[in-house]
């Protein structure tokens, strides 16, 4: 158990939907970093945030949007939902940037 | 684009046997990463290595990075049936955070 959680671990839902992926990461970490794991595309980088603000973005559709709260929880927020966003998406948080990113159980998300 | 590449794609061995996988990678890095990832589930952090650093062990695994050949090695002694998984290397380009990973290994290790 790394002690990064996300929710909820599977989610089923229909194209042109909106849903959003939820993920508290290791006590003490300021760094939030979410990625997307697909079978044509690998595992990609998303965005990162660090102690609230955004830090670096990666392959992120204009439809996705992400956070991160005062609590130092993130969420994922994806809309306009298309059959090809069907993947696994991971958070992960390290203490800071350079430092070792663990990883969550990872959210599944099949867009019907 | 991909910026670690392991080889190779696959590898199937014998308990007992030793699995070694390599990675590539294109630009400089801070640190390179190995991961371990079981059917589906979440990556689990197996070791990292520092640009500096040229071999590190933990328990019955071994790393190197020769940062000249921009490649690193994973081996995995007296392998178990419980390490078959996906292996992955994630490297971070020296300007950047985020961990560009590679496709990754399939080792299957067969009792």
């Amino acid at each position: 158990d790394s002690g990064v959680t996300q929710t909820p671990k599977h989610l089923i839902t229909a194209t042109g939907q909106r849903v959003t992926l939820r993920c508290s990461p290791r006590s003490g970490d300021l760094s939030v970093y979410w990625y997307q794991q697909s079978l044509d595309q690998g595992l990609q980088f998303l965005i990162q945030y660090y102690n609230g603000e955004e830090r670096a973005k990666g392959n992120i559709l204009e439809r996705f949007s992400a956070q991160q709260f005062p609590d130092l929880h993130s969420e994922l927020n994806l809309s306009s939902l298309e059959l090809g966003d069907s993947a696994l998406y991971f958070c992960a948080s390290s203490v800071e940037v350079l430092d070792t990113q663990y990883f969550g159980p990872g959210t599944r998300l099949t867009v019907l | 684009s991909q910026q670690g590449e392991e080889d190779p794609q696959a590898l199937s061995i014998q308990e007992g046997e030793n699995a070694t996988m390599n990675c590539s990678y294109k630009t400089s890095i801070n640190n390179l990463q190995w991961y371990r990832q079981n059917s589906g589930r979440g990556l689990v952090h197996l070791i990292l290595i520092r640009s500096n650093e040229r071999e590190k062990h933990s328990g019955r695994l071994r790393v190197t990075l020769d940062t000249s050949k921009k490649s690193s090695s994973l081996l995995i002694t007296a392998s178990r049936a419980a390490d078959t998984a996906s292996y992955f290397c994630a490297t971070d380009k020296q300007a950047g955070t985020a961990l560009i990973f590679g496709k990754g290994t399939t080792l299957s290790v067969s009792s």
